[in-house]
């Protein structure tokens, strides 16, 4: 069964430096999510993607954040500078149809900032 | 703006002892609910969502508009059933508003 993946699965980098994190939606999907979960806090929408832009963006996603698709199977976070508060996980999902379907997610990247 | 509630943090409960988890919601619109669980060490995965109606892993949920409720349940629950559950609302655009999750252990 295909599967979401993200890559890498845990990331420790110092306050100021930027970040990539990456996923591999499903083949065939066309909409595609970025969600983070900061410890013991819910899961939060960042920012939806489809037809190579942004279709929506949470009050979180600020400058700071920027997604990309660059090569049609990979899609990216980036941080540009990093905050002790981005440490979360960052879980990538993606879906075929819009509709009353679930979202398939990815396993999420641990993202540490020291 | 929509939210969901999980009321419950954790709900501890013995191997074949009923189980209810409670989600709330409040959306001005015609919600899409779904119910995502995690097991230990591993994604998010879509459990149920009230549109199809169905039983999954002896799991229901019934969206009560009224209430504004999508309450899962379990007659029996197993070991295996141990795990983070997440009510999640998707609203206009797709994005999904999630709870805070419920912890469920399932003791032998």
């Amino acid at each position: 069964e295909p599967e979401v993946t993200q890559t890498p699965s845990h990331q420790v980098t110092q306050m100021g430096q930027e970040v990539i994190l990456r996923c591999v939606p499903i083949s065939n999907h066309l909409y595609f999510y970025w969600y983070r979960q900061i410890l013991g806090q819910k899961v939060e929408f960042l920012v939806s993607f489809y037809n190579n832009e942004i279709s929506e963006k949470s009050e979180i996603f600020d400058d700071q954040f920027s997604v990309e698709r660059p090569d049609g199977s990979n899609f990216t976070l980036k941080i540009r500078s990093t905050k002790l508060e981005d440490s979360a996980m960052y879980f990538c999902a993606s879906i075929g149809l819009a509709g009353p379907l679930g979202q398939f997610f990815g396993p999420g990247t641990r993202l540490t900032v020291l | 703006a929509q939210r969901v509630t999980q009321p419950e943090k954790l709900l501890s409960v013995f191997k074949g002892a009923p189980v209810e988890l409670k989600c709330n919601y409040s959306y001005s619109g015609s919600p899409e609910l779904f119910w995502y669980v995690q097991y230990s060490r591993q994604r998010l995965q879509l459990l149920l969502r009230h549109i199809s109606r169905e039983s999954i892993k002896g799991f229901t949920a019934d969206l009560n508009k009224g209430e504004t409720s999508f309450h899962l349940k379990k007659p029996f629950a197993q070991e295996e059933d141990s795990a983070m559950y997440y009510c999640a609302l998707r609203a206009a655009g797709n994005k999904l508003t999630f709870g805070g999750g419920t912890r469920v252990l399932v003791k032998p």
